[in-house]
């Protein structure tokens, strides 16, 4: 059975970087075609694909935040950490993992955690 | 990147009614599109992949369609725990795995 699930401050202040993580099970990141990724959706609107980590440690991201993504990964303790600097109001959202199979051709994000309301205020 | 519009994004209808909704893409995708059922409070469920493939356990009632730059999704009797949003999400480039705006089934 595959799980994911985020951790991370329910609260942080404009300017500061936030740190997201998501600790998963069911699976090994180091299978190949597995990957997994960092969606957010604010209040009342739409998702927002954010970035995605391979198998191989290769690593994509939205192009409008990617000067202020870092995704990485830590295969021995299957957790998947975000960083996002500067962060801002517009940036309140509930902020997803998910898992994606791409040894699967055109696979979607087949698991999701449940996700963590992050909420930007001074 | 590619650009995804979902229409309507907003529909009303009835119980056992056969609903249909778009997902068009600003170029082509061949068929790599998904489509996701998001009720409130909850994370989005994964229901089609590859444009027609129903994810295991969705019941038959949902189906996918559609190639290159226009899909639909169908649900063809609306049953109560329908009534959600729904979303399409490309995935023809990992660069950048964009998703619809969405289209909220509500209840007539």
């Amino acid at each position: 059975q595959v799980t994911l699930r985020e951790s991370g401050p329910a609260l942080v202040k404009p300017t500061q970087t936030l740190t997201l993580t998501c600790t998963f099970s069911g699976f090994s990141l180091s299978t190949s075609g597995m990957c997994v990724s960092w969606i957010r959706q604010p209040p009342g609107k739409a998702l927002e694909w954010l970035a995605l980590i391979h198998w191989d440690d290769d690593k994509d991201y939205s192009t409008s935040l990617k000067t202020r993504l870092t995704i990485s990964k830590d295969t021995s303790k299957n957790q998947v950490v975000l960083t996002m600097t500067n962060m801002d109001p517009v940036d309140t959202a509930t902020y997803y993992c998910a898992r994606l199979n791409r040894g699967i051709a055109a696979a979607g994000f087949d698991s999701w955690g449940q996700g963590t309301l992050v909420t930007v205020s001074s | 990147d590619i650009q995804l519009t979902q229409s309507p994004s907003f529909l009303s209808a009835s119980v056992g009614d056969r609903v249909t909704i778009t997902c068009r893409a600003s170029q082509g995708i061949s068929s790599y599109l998904a489509w996701y059922q998001q009720k409130p409070g909850k994370a989005p469920k994964l229901l089609i992949y590859a444009a027609s493939t129903l994810q295991s356990g969705v019941p038959s009632r949902f189906s996918g369609s559609g190639s290159g730059t226009e899909f639909t999704l169908t649900i063809s009797s609306l049953q109560p725990e329908d009534f959600a949003t729904y979303y399409c999400q490309q995935l023809n480039s990992y660069l950048a795995l964009t998703f619809g705006g969405g289209t909220k089934v509500e209840i007539k």
